[in-house]
């Protein structure tokens, strides 16, 4: 089940901060945050293995509702390297398998 | 330099004829798989292996085979290409489960058929 990121989209002004969510109808095992910038692979951002999980490095954090099959990923006094599109990947408990599904993205512009 | 390379990074075809994208990984890494990522859609992914020899669908495999030989290598072949398969494709590894690990990304292959 892909998993629903919001906003699809979002622009903001350096030092600015975003939310950006991704949420699943399944019970998650675990959720992992990318970015993304244009033409170029996606780069790791963080995992989250555990409900109630927060992660962070910088001004870029994460939290992982387990109960609710959601995941958050903050970015906090946004720089202009923010810029680009954020993937979640889920994988579910239910599957048995080792699939990550990834959302559609979330383009995240960040003016100057 | 720990990498992953994909090969080639640009290809136009034509329907029909067969074709295979290289993967390469030199971090000694487990889990290997291939994505496509088309505008709207996100990453999708087509094949995954989590050790030599073993290997498993993951969304959207029609179309596509992978084998895995060797730990180091995971090629994408399409036997018979058709134009809804024009798509950027990545390559990734981790060290593990790819559920509980970070994966690494190749740079991508542009494929366009004709």
């Amino acid at each position: 089940q892909q998993p629903v990121q919001s906003p699809q989209a979002v622009i903001l002004r350096e030092g600015e901060d975003a939310v950006i969510n991704c949420s699943s109808s399944k019970a998650l095992y675990s959720v992992h945050w990318y970015r993304q910038k244009h033409g170029e692979a996606p780069v790791f951002l963080m995992i989250l293995l555990k409900g109630g999980e927060q992660k962070g490095h910088e001004k870029i954090s994460a939290s992982f509702n387990e109960k609710k099959q959601q995941s958050s990923l903050y970015l906090t006094a946004s720089q202009l390297s923010y810029s680009g599109t954020y993937f979640c990947g889920t994988a579910e408990w239910d599957r048995g398998d080792d699939k990550i599904i990834f959302g559609k993205g979330t383009r995240l512009h960040i003016l100057p | 330099e720990a990498q992953v390379t994909q090969n080639p990074r640009y290809l136009i075809t034509v329907t029909g004829k067969k074709l295979t994208v290289t993967c390469s990984q030199n971090m000694n890494h487990e889990y290997m798989s291939w994505y496509r990522q088309d505008p709207g859609l996100g990453l999708r992914q087509i094949y995954y292996s989590m050790n030599v020899e073993v290997t498993d669908k993951g969304d959207v495999p029609e179309g596509y085979k992978v084998s895995r030989k060797e730990k180091r290598n995971f090629p994408l072949i399409l036997e018979s290409p058709s134009p809804n398969q024009t798509s950027l494709y990545f390559c990734a590894s981790s060290l593990s489960a790819g559920i509980t690990d970070t994966q690494y990304f190749g740079p991508g292959t542009r494929l366009t058929v004709l």
